[in-house]
C-alpha cells in the first residue's frame, strides 16, 4: 500500500515569514511529485510539479525533492494571508501499471498565515 | 478557455436511489478521473479512464461505475446510494498519464 504522509497541522506562521510544508512517501517507485493548494470549499489547484532531485522555484514557492530520503517539501516565502489554505502533496509511480500508477494524495496540511 | 465542469454542485438523495454525477472537460484530455474527498482520508481514486471505451477501477470503486462514450465526458454513477457515499466528489483530467491532473469544482453529495 503506497502512502503519502503529511503533517495535518494546523500550521500557523506570521505574515512575511517562510512556511515549510513537508511530505514523505513510502513507494520508492514514485517519480512525479505535485503540490496542490485547496481553499476551503474549493477544488485543488496545482501549484508546483517536480520530477528531479533538488529545488525548483516558481515565484514565492520552492519545491524540494529528495528521492533517497523519500521526502518532498514546499516552501512559501513572504507568506501572505491569501496563502491560508490546505496544501496537498501528491505522488505518482510512473513505471507501474494500473491504479498503482495514479496520483496518490496525502491528507493535506492546513496552513494559516496570520496578519 | 478550456475547462472541466461538474454538475450538479450539490445533491441530496435518498438511500437506495441511483445517482449520476456529470463531468465534462473541453481540454480534449484522454485521461479522466473521479476522486472522493473525506475528512481524514484526503483524495481517494474511485475510477479512471485513459480514453473512449476505457474504464478502470481505483482504490474505492465498490458501489460506483463509470462509462466513457466520448472524450469530453466521464459520468459517475452510484448504483444504489448509501450513507457511506456522502462525500465531496471531484472529477479531474490530465493531458497524459504522467502529468498533473486538473480538477473540476466538485460535487457535494449527501445521502440521507
Amino acid at each position: 500500500q503506497k502512502e503519502v504522509e503529511q503533517n495535518s497541522g494546523p500550521l500557523s506562521v506570521p505574515e512575511g515569514a517562510i512556511a515549510s510544508l513537508n511530505c514523505t512517501y513510502s513507494d520508492r517507485g514514485s517519480q512525479s511529485f505535485f503540490w496542490y493548494r485547496q481553499y476551503s470549499g474549493k477544488s485543488p489547484e496545482l501549484i508546483m510539479s517536480i520530477y528531479s532531485n533538488g529545488d525548483k522555484e516558481d515565484g514565492r514557492f520552492t519545491a524540494q525533492l529528495n528521492k533517497a530520503s523519500q521526502y518532498v517539501s514546499l516552501l512559501i516565502r513572504d507568506s501572505q494571508p491569501s496563502d491560508s489554505a490546505t496544501y496537498l502533496c501528491a505522488v505518482r509511480a510512473t513505471f507501474l501499471a494500473g491504479s498503482a500508477r495514479q496520483l496518490t494524495f496525502g491528507s493535506g496540511t492546513q496552513l494559516t498565515v496570520l496578519p | 478557455d478550456a475547462e472541466i465542469t461538474q454538475s450538479p454542485r450539490h445533491k441530496i438523495t435518498e438511500t437506495g436511489r441511483q445517482v449520476t454525477l456529470a463531468c465534462h472537460q473541453t481540454w480534449n484530455h484522454n485521461n479522466m478521473f473521479w476522486y472522493r474527498q473525506d475528512l481524514g482520508h484526503g483524495l481517494r481514486l474511485i475510477h479512471y479512464s485513459y480514453g473512449v471505451q476505457d474504464t478502470n477501477k481505483g482504490e474505492v470503486s465498490d458501489g460506483y461505475s463509470v462509462s466513457r462514450s466520448n472524450t469530453e465526458d466521464l459520468p459517475l454513477t452510484l448504483e444504489s446510494a448509501a450513507s457511506s457515499q456522502t462525500s465531496v466528489y471531484f472529477c479531474a483530467s490530465s493531458e497524459n498519464k504522467d502529468t498533473e491532473a486538473f480538477f473540476g469544482q466538485g460535487t457535494r453529495l449527501t445521502v440521507v
